[in-house]
């Protein structure tokens, strides 16, 4: 069966460390991958997408790594800030699909 | 842009009632999903209407779920009876689609708040 499996226990991490999260992914061939932020009480908001191509992209502070051959994604989140604090979604998509979300990891940045 | 506006934000509403959650999608945006939240299940699509037409609606979990499209700038999900175990977060969202190679192509997916469901 396919899944995305994300890390649902929270990453906890002092501010100004790089957060690293995680996207794994079993029977999928998503043409496009993409990650979304957040916020309690609030709705996704798109950061970035990556295709099958690519192996990284990067904007600002974020970096998206790619890998095809492992089925993995990460995402990184560099000089954290507290403001980062927030629950951060992969989400798959497969050329003729639609959009298909990891249960996201909560990321905890401390003072 | 005013973004994705969805309404009511909040509703409590008793088992057995009539329930519609409404839409206005971003201007221009010709893909419109609606998906659920619930901790147990996550973040899970509904139905996905293309020019205001229902292409996959393969996520509606029942027949008292029912949504419509009547034009470009509006839509609505609608639940007849509502259950206590329709608790969630409903999120409407809205996207361009180039058609060909999926609904949502690489193209990024712009969100609602979110109407927040209580059946008691």
């Amino acid at each position: 069966s396919q899944k995305i499996e994300q890390n649902s226990e929270a990453l906890n991490i002092q501010e100004g460390k790089t957060a690293t999260l995680t996207c794994n992914y079993t029977n999928y061939s998503p043409a496009y991958l993409q990650w979304y932020r957040q916020d309690p009480g609030r709705g996704p908001v798109f950061l970035l997408l990556i295709r099958e191509n690519e192996k990284e992209k990067r904007k600002e502070r974020l970096k998206v790594t790619f890998d095809t051959t492992l089925k993995q994604s990460l995402f990184h989140i560099t000089a954290s800030q507290p403001a980062d604090s927030a629950t951060y979604r992969c989400a798959l998509e497969q050329a003729g699909n639609m959009l298909t979300f990891g249960g996201g990891t909560r990321l905890m940045v401390k003072p | 842009d005013a973004g994705v506006i969805q309404s009511p934000r909040h509703e409590v509403t008793e088992m057995g009632q009539e329930v519609t959650l409404r839409c206005k999608p971003i201007s221009g945006h010709n893909s419109l999903f609606w998906y659920r939240q619930t901790m147990m299940r996550g973040l899970e699509l509904l139905i996905y209407f293309n020019n205001n037409v229902p292409i996959d609606d393969s996520g509606m979990p029942e027949d008292r779920f029912s949504a419509k499209m009547p034009n470009a700038s509006f839509s609505t999900l609608k639940i007849q009876p509502s259950e206590p175990r329709d608790s969630a977060v409903y999120f409407c969202a809205s996207s361009t689609s180039l058609g060909q190679s999926g609904p949502t192509s690489g193209n990024t997916i712009y969100f609602g708040e979110g109407s927040w469901l209580t059946v008691v």
